[in-house]
């Protein structure tokens, strides 16, 4: 069974839509917990870290669940530049382990 | 502040020769990750320091691949008899806690012909 496991979409939206991506962790002993953002030929760039008691950056929204060991993001108003590949990442003991991905597009 | 940076950008060599990609990570990270993309693809982990000790390398493909950490700063990943199975992007992470998460480098596309 894989560490991280996303659904790869691609997820396609209209501007201004409301779309939300999950990823379950199959470890209970996992420490901590991010999203990441990648664009077409880039590197991941750190988009949130994510909590129990949720966080929120501006139009973003990320949740952790740990008895279900999930993990969610949510993004409001979607602009044409949240077009990219969204990687739910965890760490345990100092290594991190990356999802394979959900695609999101966003259509005007 | 200065980001983690990797040299060269891009390298093109032929089947067979050896190649050595460098990682400047974030000034003060003492964790340093090295993985591989191939096109269309996830991460795959390769290598990981603590300081100069690399507790897991359990990512490397093969005896072929090395990397080493000098300095608690730099880090070198060195491909020997490259193949063209090797062709990816290489990108180089640091991290100053693991709850901080972890922060790439541009990366280093490799074309083994």
């Amino acid at each position: 069974r894989k560490e991280v496991e996303q659904d790869p979409g691609p997820f396609n939206v209209p501007e201004g839509a409301t779309v939300a991506f999950n990823c379950t962790y199959s470890n209970s002993a996992s420490q901590s917990f991010f999203w990441y953002r990648q664009d077409c030929r880039k590197e991941p760039k750190l988009l949130m870290s994510v909590y129990s008691s949720g966080n929120e950056d501006g139009r973003f929204t990320a949740q952790l669940n740990r008895a279900s060991q999930y993990i969610s993001l949510l993004i409001r108003d979607s602009k044409l530049s949240d077009s990219a590949t969204y990687l739910c990442v965890v760490n345990r003991i100092n290594k991190f382990y990356f999802g394979s991905g959900t695609k999101l597009n966003v259509k005007p | 502040g200065a980001g983690v940076s990797q040299s060269p950008s891009n390298k093109v060599t032929e089947k067979g020769k050896d190649v050595e990609l460098r990682c400047d990570p974030i000034s003060g990270h003492t964790a340093l990750y090295w993985y591989r993309q191939s096109l269309g693809q996830g991460l795959e982990f390769l290598i990981y320091f603590q300081g100069n000790s690399a507790p897991d390398k359990s990512g490397l493909p093969s005896d072929r691949f090395s990397a080493e950490r000098t300095g608690g700063s730099v880090s070198t990943l060195t491909i020997q008899r490259t193949q063209q199975e090797d062709s990816a992007v290489y990108l180089c992470a640091s991290s100053s806690t693991p709850l901080d998460g972890q922060y790439f480098g541009p990366g280093t596309r490799l074309l083994v012909l």
